[in-house]
Parts: structure tokens; sequence; C-alpha cells
């Protein structure tokens, strides 16, 4: 089964804070992504990758930046924490067969206070 | 850039009841469906998937989907809920041309009373 990690459930930051969640799968996959989760929003993508040191802007790249060193490991980036990132964040992963039907398998969420 | 839109965003109903939740998608080409549940506390699970072939799709636990090209609609089923089917539903879209990406509608939170 896939597992697909997040460091941290529950996170409280101070504005202007850098700010770093850190997700990890166990499963080799290609693809991975980072949204944030709002009430009647759904969830947004903020940005993804289909492989090490590769990364596409999502709907809501502004403010965060990713960094993918390592297969497995995807991080997301707040370079200076605001009130209104406060939210849940998800991250995902999929495989990239060169189809674009691979489900998504996701974590736990953070869900991230920006006092 | 595509767009899914669920209408219902809180739905509640008694135990046994039918459950129809709406997903209407805005992009004209091919595409792939899938329904995700998240029940409180947990991560997203996949309740359900179209690709190609039946437009009536079967998942986890009861559900169905109806995948209507000419309407643009993926409606989620189920013909009598229970309580632990309380949860919050995501319809997403993924375009073939948008790589892996997926689109999500807004969501809609189920209330299953018993």
């Amino acid at each position: 089964d896939v597992k697909v990690t997040q460091s941290s459930r529950y996170l409280v930051k101070r504005t202007g804070e850098k700010v770093f969640l850190e997700c990890v799968q166990d499963m080799d996959h290609e693809n991975m992504f980072w949204y944030r989760q709002d009430p009647g929003l759904g969830l947004r993508l903020i940005y993804f990758s289909y492989d090490v040191k590769m990364k596409e802007k999502g709907d809501i790249p502004e403010g965060y930046s990713v960094s993918r060193e390592k297969k497995e490991r995807f991080s997301l980036i707040l370079e200076s924490a605001s009130t209104n990132q406060t939210s849940m964040y998800l991250c995902a992963s999929s495989l990239n067969q060169g189809y674009s039907n691979q489900p998504q398998h996701f974590g736990d969420g953070t869900r991230l206070s920006i006092l | 850039a595509q767009s899914v839109s669920q209408h219902n965003h809180h739905v509640i109903l008694s135990e046994a009841a039918s459950l129809e939740l709406g997903c209407n998608y805005s992009y004209g080409g091919t595409v792939n469906l899938f329904w995700y549940v998240q029940y409180p506390g947990q991560h997203l699970q996949l309740l359900l998937k179209y690709f190609s072939g039946d437009p009536l799709v079967k998942g986890i636990k009861g559900f169905e989907a109806e995948f209507i090209k000419s309407k643009f609609s993926f409606n989620l089923r189920k013909p009598s809920v229970q309580w632990s089917d309380t949860a919050e539903y995501f319809c997403a879209v993924n375009a073939h041309n948008a790589g892996n990406m997926l689109t999500f509608g807004g969501g809609t939170r189920l209330m299953v009373k018993p």
C-alpha cells in the first residue's frame, strides 16, 4: 500500500518566518504534488514535480517554493509566512507511466497556522 | 483552464436515504474523472475513477458514478447511505492535455444522521 508521510500534523508559526513542510513517499512515484485545502474551495494545486529537481507551478504558487532533491521527498517552502497562508496543506504522489490516469495518493495533511 | 463545480456544499441525510452528489466540469476534450472521499481526521482516499468504456463506474462501499459526456457531468450516487458515509467528497478532473494534474471541485460535506 502506498504511504505518503507528511512530517507534521499541526504546525504553528509566526508571520515572516520561513516555513518548511516535508513530504515523503515510499512507492518510487515520479510525480509529487502540494495542495492547499480551504473550506468551500476544495484542493488547489500549489506546485508539482514530475522528476527530481523538476518543478512546475500550479494554480496558486505565489508566496511558495518547492524543492525536490531526492525522488521520495518533496518539500514545500513558505518564504515569508503570512496569515493568509493559514490552511491545510496536502501532499500527494502518483505514478507516471506515460498515462494521465494514475490516481494520486494523499498524505494526512499538515494544518498550518500563521500567527 | 478547466474548472469543476460541485453544487451542494453541505448535504444532510438520514440513514437509508439515497444520495446523489453533483459534479460538472468545463473542459471539452477527453478527461479522466475521479471521486475522492475524506473521512473525519483521515487522508483523502480514492472512491472511484473513470477512464474509458462503460460510463457507469462502480467504486468501493457501494458507491457508483455515471459519466454523461453531453452534460459534462460525473455525479456520485449511493442507493442507501450509512452513518459511516459521513465525510467530505471531492470530484476531480484530469484533462488529457494536462499531464498528471488534477482540478478539484470545492467539495461536498455529507452528514448522515443515525
